[in-house]
């Protein structure tokens, strides 16, 4: 199975602040790498696919880039609403595996 | 809009079978564009890909729990299925049903996700 590695696990920020998280892949996946944003209770939500693609009606504050191996998503101004926890998940070969979540919290 | 919904029993004792059926609305489970997936996430755990079913009943499974799990598709009703056999309390999670869409290849439309706990 390919193991995806997100850091950091946890991230303390504020309202505007710039954000990154990183993910990695244990081999090489190309730009199958889709990133999701779970908040307590709910289904995860799809906010990039293949690496940099924004799904349909997510904010353009949201940003992802990286191939091969190392990934990144960027939330660019954070909002109230953005505080949640992140999963990027690799669609290169199955099993899909996903990254162990990284939880950005308000400081 | 296309939605989806879990339904299924919230309590399986050890040993039995978990079973949950998806519903597909807004949209035909017979589309080809398509996969159908179930993932489950244990409580204040990450997310694990059970195994997807295509609308020919094609199927593959996490190697972590393939001889345990059947996905089967009903056309019929625009629902697919999960059994889970041999249950214990490390299959207790929350259990969402997903679509994977060709050209994304990504989970683009999840369920609500069903509570299911193991227990006697």
């Amino acid at each position: 199975d390919i193991q995806m590695t997100q850091s950091p696990s946890s991230l303390s920020a504020s309202v505007g602040d710039r954000v990154t998280i990183t993910c990695r892949a244990s081999q090489s996946i190309s730009s199958y790498l889709n990133w999701y944003q779970q908040t307590p209770g709910k289904a995860p939500k799809l906010l990039i696919y293949a690496a940099s693609s924004l799904q349909s009606g997510v904010p353009s504050r949201f940003t992802g880039s990286g191939s091969g191996t190392d990934f990144t998503l960027t939330i660019s101004s954070l909002q109230p609403e953005d505080f949640a926890t992140y999963y990027c998940q690799q669609s290169y070969i199955t099993p899909y595996t996903f990254g162990q979540g990284t939880k950005l919290e308000i400081k | 809009q296309v939605q989806l919904q879990e339904s299924g029993p919230g309590l399986v004792k050890p040993s039995q079978t978990l079973s949950l059926t998806c519903t597909v609305s807004g949209g035909s489970i017979s589309s080809g564009s398509y996969y159908w997936s179930w993932i489950r996430q244990p409580a204040g755990k990450g997310l694990e890909w059970i195994g997807r079913i295509y609308t020919d009943g094609s199927t593959n499974y996490n190697p972590s729990l393939k001889s345990r799990v059947t996905i089967s598709l009903d056309t019929s009703k625009n629902q697919f299925s999960l059994k889970l056999s041999s249950v214990t309390a490390a299959d207790t999670a929350v259990y969402y049903c997903a679509r994977v869409e060709f050209s994304r290849l990504a989970f683009d439309y999840w369920g609500q996700g069903t509570l299911v706990t193991v227990s006697s």
